[in-house]
């Protein structure tokens, strides 16, 4: 069974600090999805990698994608209380038409 | 332009009792998908679908049904709800799935909440 793993789990942060979120993995994914979701609504997609080493920016959302595309990471520049809510990553592999979602990391940014 | 719509939004029942959850989109996908998500385990998927006509199970199917008589429509059954199917469940569709060129988005909807007491 494919698993993601997140960590953290929880993350209590103070408006303008900086924060890594990882996504990681044992397994060899062709792409790796980040989503974001607020309370009482589903998940809205952010970025999708393809490539190993890729590195996407949105804003002041950085995401990477390994070099083994194992694992991936989202870096969040000046955090603002508008970036709260439940990050989670999502990877498929070749072959399929599933996606696997990470274990989610909780974000809160305090104002 | 709606986009994923599901119904109901909530919904408690006894242990025992069948229930349908119906998720409609309005975008042409071919791909639809049903998820639950409980706390500190992501997206878990139970059933999806490649087009009319067509289901597939996911990673946790026991206790499920589903049905993608219409392409726009796609029903996820319990037939005998048991409290560990207590969850938050949502439906999700997209264009391709994971296989067909560019990975593409997966445009969810707004969930169902159920509690089985």
């Amino acid at each position: 069974t494919q698993l993601l793993e997140q960590s953290p789990q929880f993350l209590s942060i103070q408006e303008g600090e900086n924060l890594t979120v990882y996504c990681n993995s044992s397994s060899v994914f062709s792409s790796l999805q980040w989503y974001r979701q607020e309370p009482g609504e589903g998940p809205v997609l952010l970025v999708t990698v393809v490539t190993g080493g890729e590195v996407k920016k949105l804003k002041r959302l950085t995401f990477q994608f390994g070099d083994a595309r194992k694992d991936s990471s989202l870096h969040i520049t000046a955090a603002q209380p508008g970036d709260t809510g439940l990050y989670l990553c999502a990877g498929t592999t070749s072959g399929t038409y599933k996606y696997i979602f990470g274990t989610g990391t909780r974000l809160k940014v305090l104002a | 332009n709606a986009g994923v719509t599901q119904t109901p939004k909530f919904r408690v029942l006894k242990t025992g009792q069948s229930m349908t959850l119906l998720c409609a989109q309005d975008m042409n996908h071919e791909y639809m998908y049903w998820y639950r998500q409980d706390p500190g385990m992501g997206l878990r998927l139970i059933h999806y679908s490649v087009g009319e006509g067509t289901t597939a199970k996911g990673e946790v199917p026991d206790g499920y049904n589903v049905s993608r008589l219409k392409k726009q429509n796609f029903l996820l059954g319990l037939e005998s709800a048991a409290p560990s199917q207590t969850s938050v469940y949502f439906c999700a569709s997209s264009y391709s799935g994971a296989t067909q060129g560019p990975i593409c988005e997966q445009y969810f909807g707004p969930g169902t909440r159920l509690t089985v007491t």
